[in-house]
């Protein structure tokens, strides 16, 4: 259980287009959701944390106007990057949590990552 | 503040056993976290400590001393693809990670 995906895995696109990433919880229903970048050979960069149905919060440094994030359901959350530049090609990563502790044991409600898009800008 | 260190780097011998050690400090703590992480991959989860003692699972262990703020990951019988970062996160009192940067394990033959 817990399986994350992610789409698309992989995208090229044009400087100055935007670019939708999407996040889904398979089995189970994520109360938040995170957001993370990476670029290579470095760890990872928390983006952003949503809650369903409330707007997202951004780390410090993140353009919350460039970086749109909806999590409209508890199994879906979206990232747009808007007016995308080839600075922004990175690795985009989304993490799924269900409830946080409580009877279903320790690690509950501990992240379970997408796969990850691979983001090229051109 | 809220801080996890862990080394940058380490070389180990197929076969051999190696030693993954991250200190942690965090404001609150609700358990500890190892990620696997291959290259060009997401992250997936290896274990999950938040008693002291060592928790073992197939050829991983993890090892939690919170009064010392610290965990290590013991690999046994490496194989080749072990190859990979290992990443050390920490759960905090609102039930946020706090990330390290990553120990690439570097697996030579």
């Amino acid at each position: 259980g817990a399986v994350v995906s992610q789409h698309p895995s992989w995208v090229i696109c044009k400087s100055g287009t935007s670019v939708k990433i999407e996040c889904r919880s398979l089995d189970f229903q994520a109360t938040t959701m995170f957001w993370y970048r990476q670029f290579p050979k470095q760890s990872l960069m928390l983006m952003a944390t949503s809650n369903e149905g409330s707007k997202a919060t951004y780390e410090q440094g993140v353009e919350k106007d460039k970086f749109l994030i909806n999590h409209a359901s508890l199994t879906l959350s979206t990232l747009t990057v808007t007016s995308a530049h080839p600075e922004d090609s990175s690795f985009y990563i989304c993490s799924a949590r269900g409830l946080v502790g409580g009877a279903q044991g320790p690690g509950e409600g501990r992240q379970y990552f997408g796969p990850g898009t691979r983001l090229t800008v051109t | 503040g809220q801080n996890i260190d862990q080394p940058t780097e380490m070389t180990a011998t197929e076969g051999a056993i190696v030693q993954i050690n991250c200190t942690y400090q965090t404001s609150g703590f609700n358990g500890l976290f190892w990620y696997q992480q291959h290259a060009g991959e997401a992250p997936t989860f290896l274990s999950y400590n938040v008693l002291d003692g060592l928790e073992e699972k197939g050829r991983f262990s993890s090892f939690l001393s919170r009064s010392k703020g610290y965990s290590y990951l013991l690999l046994k019988e490496l194989q080749m693809k072990d190859s990979a970062s290992y990443l050390c996160a920490g759960w905090d009192s609102n039930y946020q990670l706090i990330w390290g940067a990553g120990t690439k394990l570097i697996i030579k033959p």
